[in-house]
């Protein structure tokens, strides 16, 4: 069945740091997916998607690339900030309903 | 536009009670889904309403209920609550059909507590 691996955390990075969060999914075809983000006490928030193979999702600095090849969807972020802290989301696209991954904790610190 | 939203925000209950939970998708979104947030399992789906009809549902047992009105606002019923029913329930709106990314859209949620 549709599944999403995604990189244990948390993750701790100073500012300014590079980012990257690994993401890779199991499914039937070539589904959406996506990158969500969830702030302390707050809902989740999409970040960032891709339709098709080879798309490249971009938001707020975050980027993540569609590569069907080795079935990935990392998240990258050249510089992070204080802001930046969260908890991070991979998903896919199911029948029906979103596959999330375990979510992966981002610290930023000064 | 507003977005999704969802009362109460903050909820205990004792076990063996029951609990309905709500939601108001975006204006113009007609499908509604409803997630469960916990430490141990994560996210996952509970299901899903287009139209006032339930499409599709999760792996969960029948005491979680739910129903979407006309005006495309769900409602989430669990019944004899339990311990483990302690969580974060989500609430996602979309416009709907089958076209399209699967955009959906979430609320704050609803922390429930279940002492």
């Amino acid at each position: 069945g549709d599944s999403v691996t995604q990189m244990e955390g948390p993750v701790t990075l100073s500012e300014e740091a590079f980012l990257t969060i690994n993401c890779t999914y199991t499914a039937t075809g070539y589904p959406s997916l996506f990158w969500y983000v969830q702030y302390p006490g707050e809902g989740l928030q999409l970040l960032l998607k891709a339709t098709k193979a080879d798309d490249k999702g971009s938001n707020k600095g975050f980027e993540a690339t569609y590569r069907k090849e080795t079935t990935s969807f990392h998240l990258e972020k050249g510089s992070v900030q204080v802001s930046d802290s969260a908890v991070y989301f991979c998903a896919l696209r199911g029948a029906n309903n979103l596959f999330f991954g375990t979510g992966t904790r981002l610290t930023v610190i000064p | 536009k507003a977005g999704v939203t969802q009362t109460p925000r903050y909820l205990i209950k004792t076990r063996g009670q029951q609990v309905t939970l709500s939601c108001s998708p975006i204006s113009g979104h007609r499908s509604v889904s409803w997630y469960q947030q916990t430490p141990g399992q994560g996210l996952q789906f509970l299901f899903e309403y287009f139209s006032e009809t339930q499409r599709n549902k999760g792996n969960f047992p029948g005491r979680f209920s739910g129903r979407q009105f006309s005006n495309s606002r769900s409602e989430m019923n669990v019944s004899t609550l339990e311990l483990g029913d302690s969580a974060l329930y989500l609430c996602a709106s979309r416009k709907g059909g089958d076209a399209g990314s699967y955009e959906q859209y979430f609320g704050p949620g609803t922390r429930l507590t279940v002492t």
